[in-house]
């Protein structure tokens, strides 16, 4: 099946300071990811959607210059966590969408574990 | 009124039992319903997906679909410690999914 990585799995950072996740499609390519965000017993929450070559579109309520997502190639996408504060400590998980018939299959990446100070 | 609802649980059971999990959702557009498996700390992973109304098996997991109630549920049969996870619903909309808050289950050999 289809494969997902993501780097780092797990980052602590000091208060301030900003973070790179990097998202990789291992062994297909995918013109669209997408970033999701997850609270502790919580459910996915969708951040925003990320298109090789273009501006990514930011769910509401969700910082464009906080949350810096570059879609570089079509096996790469980055998220930025810029000048992170406790509060942005979370579970980030990547997804990478491979068409498959009209149904528009994604897959997951492991997530990054980010805990800020 | 969430777009979609799901009982978090936590659902304890015995090994060998079948599990039945459910969600209803809002939004009579959906129409690709999702579940996927989450085992602490990790992504998710894809078990089944079904499109419009019906079931679908796959193995011991069954999934359902009523789109005239709103309401999709999975079954798992003879259920495995293994199986302990978190479960989570999921809904196409316009190529975002729609997931559900999830429900814990552990199944106790």
């Amino acid at each position: 099946g289809a494969v997902v990585s993501q780097h780092p799995s797990w980052v602590i950072c000091k208060s301030g300071t900003s973070v790179k996740i990097e998202c990789r499609s291992l062994d297909f390519q995918a013109t669209t990811m997408f970033w999701y965000r997850q609270f502790p017993k919580q459910s996915l929450m969708l951040m925003a959607t990320s298109n090789e070559g273009s501006k990514a579109t930011y769910e509401q309520g969700v910082e464009k210059d906080k949350f810096l997502i570059n879609h570089a190639s079509l096996t790469l996408s980055t998220l930025t966590v810029t000048s992170a504060h406790p509060e942005d400590s979370s579970f980030y998980i990547c997804s990478a969408c491979l068409a498959v018939s009209s149904y528009n299959e994604q897959f997951f990446g492991p997530g990054t574990r980010l805990t800020v100070l | 009124q969430k777009e979609v609802e799901q009982d978090p649980g936590p659902l304890s059971v015995p090994e060998g039992a079948i599990v039945s999990l459910n969600c209803t959702y809002s939004n009579s557009a959906f129409q690709y319903f999702m579940w996927y498996r989450q085992y602490s700390r990790k992504g998710p992973e894809l078990l089944m997906y079904t499109y419009s109304s019906g079931n679908k098996e796959d193995g011991r997991f069954t999934a359902q679909v009523d789109k005239s109630s709103k309401y999709i549920s999975l079954f798992i049969r003879d259920s495995q410690p293994s199986d302990s996870a978190t479960y989570l619903c999921a809904m196409d909309s316009s190529y975002k999914l729609i997931f559900g808050s999830g429900t814990r289950l552990l199944v106790r050999p």
